[in-house]
């Protein structure tokens, strides 16, 4: 069984300081799919990215960059400089590989709080 | 292009009615989901579809039934609303493409049984 956890509840930082939410996961695949998903306080979720199994090389967007380590089973979001429309809960999430077929296993979430 | 619409967005059911819950693609998507998001968790599967004709149960089916006529189309059925059943549902389809699966969520519905 496949399995995500996300042991920071909330988190609360103060805008511009660095901040980074966890992502802990497990599966028996060897082959599967890890992402991040933002959901502001209006409630869609916003995809973020999606990272193969294969694929261990950090990835870098603007202010946003995951650090993946198959080592550790660890798949960790970093904000540089936070700003306050970062504040929303963050899911990370864990999909089988099979074709075409995305069904997600999900983590209870991070509740981050930017300060202005 | 719509993507993923879901409807209605809020509904308010009392105890052992029945609803519907209506979720349409138009991206010729084969695979579609339900998902559930209880308050302060994530998403749980509910029910999925590989194409039309085809369902199966995700972790969470009980209480829920779902059907595949079309290719665009997966409604929810609650047939008999339960005080668990309260929560937001989110609908979502996905496609296989040249880099990988990409999945497309629905804005949700939120969903009060009183």
């Amino acid at each position: 069984a496949q399995k995500v956890t996300q042991a920071q509840t909330e988190i609360s930082v103060v805008e511009k300081e660095d901040v980074t939410l966890d992502c802990v996961y497990e599966t028996r695949d060897t082959t599967y799919y890890l992402f991040w998903y933002k959901q502001p306080p209006s409630g869609e979720l916003v995809f973020l990215i999606r990272r193969n199994s294969f694929d261990e090389q950090n990835e870098i967007s603007g202010r946003y960059s995951w650090n993946f380590q198959k080592s550790t089973s660890s798949f960790n979001f970093t904000i540089t400089a936070s700003q306050v429309v970062d504040s929303a809960v963050y899911f990370c999430a864990l999909s089988e590989a099979y074709f075409g077929n995305e069904k997600l296993t999900f983590g209870t979430g991070t509740r981050l709080t930017i300060i202005p | 292009n719509a993507g993923v619409t879901q409807t209605p967005k809020f509904r308010i059911l009392k105890i052992g009615q029945s609803m519907t819950l209506q979720c349409a693609q138009d991206m010729n998507h084969n695979y579609m989901y339900w998902y559930r998001q209880d308050p302060g968790m994530g998403l749980k599967l509910i029910y999925y579809s590989v194409g039309a004709g085809i369902t199966d149960k995700g972790e969470v089916p009980n209480g829920y039934n779902v059907s595949r006529s079309t290719t665009e189309d997966f409604p929810l059925r609650l047939e008999l609303a339960a005080p668990s059943q309260t929560s937001v549902y989110f609908c979502a389809s996905s496609y296989r493409g040249n880099s990988g699966n990409t999945i497309y969520f629905g804005e949700g519905s939120w969903l009060t049984v009183v």
